[in-house]
C-alpha cells in the first residue's frame, strides 16, 4: 500500500506564474488535509477536504490560494500569482473516514524566485 | 486560544540519556495530542499520541505525560539514540471535529551525539 504521494517533490516558480501541488491519497483514505510548513517552524493547517466538498479552509488565505479533490484524480493545491512569501512547503496528509491518524506525504518544496 | 507551545527549540542529549520535549495548549477544547517525528526532506511522521482520559503512555523508549489541570504534556525519549536525532512536534485537535486538523508547536530539533 503506497503512502501519500507528492508531486512534484521541488517546484520553482517566478514570481506572477502559478503554482498547482498535486497529492494522492493513501488506498482507501477520502479525507485530505493541506499544511504550509514555513522555515523553521511548525506545520500549519489550511484546508481539509472529502472527495468533492471543502470541509474547512479556514486556513487558506483568502486570495490566490485554492484546492479541491475532485472524484477522480488526486487532489490539487492551486497558488496563482506567486509571491516570494509563498516560498515553504507544503504537505498533504490523508486518513480514512473516522480515523484519528493522518499519514503525510513527503511535501512539495515550493521556491518563488 | 489555538497555540500549542513546545520547548525547547533544540536539544542536544547524549546517547543513553534522556530527552524531554515540553508543550502546553490553551484551547481546552482539544482532546487528542499527538507527537510527530520528522527528519530533513520527509514528511512528519506519527510516533505517539494520547487522549486526555489517560496520563501517561508508553510505547518502547517513548513516552507521553499529560497533565490535564495544567494543559501541559511532554515527550521522553528513554535510551537516546542517535537515530532518534530529528525534528520533533506536538500536536493537538479535536476528536469531535476531525483528529486529522492539527495545530503543531513549532518543533524541537533533536540531535543525540555519540
Amino acid at each position: 500500500n503506497a503512502g501519500v504521494m507528492q508531486n512534484p517533490r521541488h517546484l520553482v516558480r517566478r514570481r506572477g506564474q502559478e503554482a498547482r501541488l498535486r497529492c494522492s491519497p493513501m488506498k482507501g483514505h477520502s479525507h485530505v488535509y493541506w499544511y504550509r510548513q514555513l522555515p523553521e517552524e511548525g506545520l500549519k493547517f489550511m484546508v481539509y477536504l472529502q472527495k468533492e466538498n471543502i470541509i474547512d479552509e479556514s486556513g487558506m488565505p483568502k486570495e490566490r490560494f485554492s484546492a479541491e479533490f475532485p472524484k477522480e484524480g488526486p487532489s490539487i493545491l492551486r497558488i496563482q500569482q506567486v509571491v516570494r512569501g509563498d516560498s515553504a512547503a507544503y504537505f498533504c496528509a490523508s486518513s480514512p473516514k473516522g480515523g484519528t491518524e493522518a499519514f503525510f506525504g513527503q511535501g512539495t518544496r515550493l521556491t518563488v524566485v | 486560544q489555538q497555540q500549542v507551545k513546545q520547548s525547547p527549540q533544540s536539544l542536544i542529549v547524549q546517547k543513553g540519556g534522556i530527552s524531554i520535549i515540553n508543550c502546553a495548549y490553551e484551547n481546552t477544547a482539544f482532546d487528542y495530542f499527538p507527537w510527530y517525528q520528522q527528519f530533513p526532506g520527509k514528511g512528519p511522521a506519527l510516533l505517539i499520541a494520547i487522549r486526555p482520559d489517560v496520563s501517561e503512555k508508553k510505547e518502547g523508549r517513548f513516552t507521553i505525560s499529560f497533565n490535564k489541570s495544567a494543559k501541559q504534556f511532554s515527550l521522553h525519549i528513554m535510551d537516546s539514540q542517535p537515530g532518534d536525532s530529528a525534528t520533533y512536534f506536538c500536536a493537538a485537535s479535536m476528536l469531535a471535529g476531525t483528529a486529522s486538523k492539527l495545530t503543531f508547536g513549532t518543533g524541537t530539533r533533536l540531535q543525540v551525539t555519540l
